[in-house]
């Protein structure tokens, strides 16, 4: 059973423009929520956390949006750079002790330069 | 940010011969430490919680005779892949736990693809 969907599996976008990846999840347990970015072939790479008690964190070029009532996280990228081309998987966890991480599908997003 | 290694990177063994993995925190002590087994274009599955000093916690499917766990030290975590088939061949990734206090995440090695042949 898949507690967290990414249900794009690919997204395109112009150099320049946002990036909008979307996750939702069904476990009203979860509180803490991460996306990493992830290259073929090597281990992902932390990007960004959110945990429930707010609804927005920035961290430069990326935003992480949490809707609680909807169970649905967004990451915003602006602006996207082709160095962002890679698949981003959004991670939610039950508690912020760093275990039990459960994992979206990914979506593979491509910067056209 | 932290650094987690893993070695090999990549190995090609035959089926029935055993294959282990290393996975190493290198700039911080990881009490815990997580393998991840990645099939193409398929999300990280969680295969087993390895905790110094007890036995590792592996998740539900995972044979724990197959795939055997081992976190000797703070900084070092070993997968072994035994009398391995190809089913078996995927990338596994590991990860140890670190971070501030209320702010931990996982900080993931680079992975190794095992093809068996």
């Amino acid at each position: 059973d898949q507690q967290v969907k990414q249900n794009s599996p690919s997204l395109s976008v112009q150099e320049g423009r946002i990036s909008i990846l979307n996750c939702d999840y069904t476990n009203s347990m979860f509180d803490y929520f991460l996306w990493y970015k992830k290259y073929p072939a090597e281990g992902p790479t932390f990007l960004i956390s959110i945990s429930s008690i707010k609804d927005k964190n920035e961290d430069g070029r990326f935003t992480v949006f949490l809707n609680k009532s909807a169970k649905h996280l967004s990451l915003h990228i602006v602006p996207s750079q082709p160095g962002d081309s890679a698949v981003y998987f959004c991670a939610a966890s039950p508690s912020n002790t760093g275990n039990q991480f459960y994992f979206g599908t990914g979506t593979s997003l491509t910067v056209i330069p | 940010g932290a650094v987690v290694s893993q070695h090999p990177s990549r190995v090609i063994c035959k089926s029935g011969t055993s294959v282990k993995i290393e996975c190493r925190s290198l700039d911080f002590q990881a009490t815990t430490m997580f393998w991840y087994r990645q099939f193409p274009k398929q999300s990280l599955m969680l295969m087993a919680t390895s905790n110094e000093g007890s036995k590792a916690t592996y998740e539900q499917g995972v044979e724990k005779d197959k795939f055997l766990i081992n976190h000797a030290s703070l900084t070092l975590s070993t997968l072994t892949v035994t009398s391995a088939h190809p089913e078996d061949s995927s990338f596994y990734i590991c990860s140890a736990r670190g971070g501030r206090q209320g702010q931990e995440t996982q900080y993931f090695g680079p992975g190794t693809r095992l093809l068996v042949l």
